[in-house]
């Protein structure tokens, strides 16, 4: 029973490195999303995606892209981090479209940029 | 304003007592109310979803007000397994909005 499945649980990267995060889920969720989590802060949305092919940008997009080229997989990338991305990265994932449903965490990133 | 706006706290209580944290959002076309709670350096997780009637489970009650915008989480007899971090979530179409969170300390 995975749920949300995260990698890597930790990083350590230049500044000006690229790299990507990895969210894989198996319960057949279409909804999926990217959060961080900076210090004494709550969770902020980054991207999200309501299926397959589809995905549009939360709060705080800049400096991250995503891509869903299947339901189970939604991959977040760096694309030259900088140090005001370190931070926690959380994936989520919740049923079609209906928002009465709660979403389901990986057990989360933690990204620290040098 | 922020979406949802929760008293950051902390607070201190001591075990057996009973706790409440209010959390206001800004979007009444909100569909969905949930609370979760995150401890230390780990991911959130679902604690309870919020019904507009109210709702309890065990020693945890939700309650919603639309009218005044707020929701309730109402903790009785506190554990000491209870000091955690509680955000407050409301969602509405595609987007789930997470306050900050509520730091509770429950002590012996």
């Amino acid at each position: 029973n995975a749920g949300v499945t995260q990698t890597p649980k930790f990083q350590v990267l230049k500044t000006g490195q690229s790299m990507t995060l990895q969210c894989a889920q198996d319960m057949n969720h279409e909804y999926m999303s990217w959060y961080r989590q900076d210090p004494g802060m709550g969770l902020r949305l980054i991207h999200y995606s309501v299926g397959a092919g589809i995905t549009d940008q939360g709060e705080v997009p800049n400096g991250y892209n995503v891509s869903r080229s299947t339901t189970e997989d939604f991959p977040l990338r760096l694309l030259s981090a900088a140090p005001s991305q370190t931070s926690v990265y959380f994936c989520a994932s919740r049923g079609t479209g209906d928002s009465n449903q709660p979403q389901h965490f990986g057990d989360g990133t933690r990204l620290s940029i040098l | 304003r922020k979406e949802v706006e929760q008293d950051p706290g902390p607070f201190n209580v001591p075990e057996g007592a009973t706790v409440a944290f209010n959390c206001t959002y800004s979007n009444s076309a909100s569909q969905s109310f949930f609370w979760y709670r995150q401890d230390c350096r780990k991911e959130p997780k679902l604690l309870m979803s919020v019904y507009s009637s109210g709702n309890e489970d065990g020693r945890f009650t939700a309650q919603l007000n639309r009218a005044s915008q707020y929701i309730s989480l109402l903790i009785r007899d506190s554990k000491l397994s209870d000091s955690a971090t509680y955000l407050c979530v409301e969602a509405g179409g595609f987007k789930t909005i997470f306050g900050a969170g509520t730091r509770l300390f429950v002590k012996a």
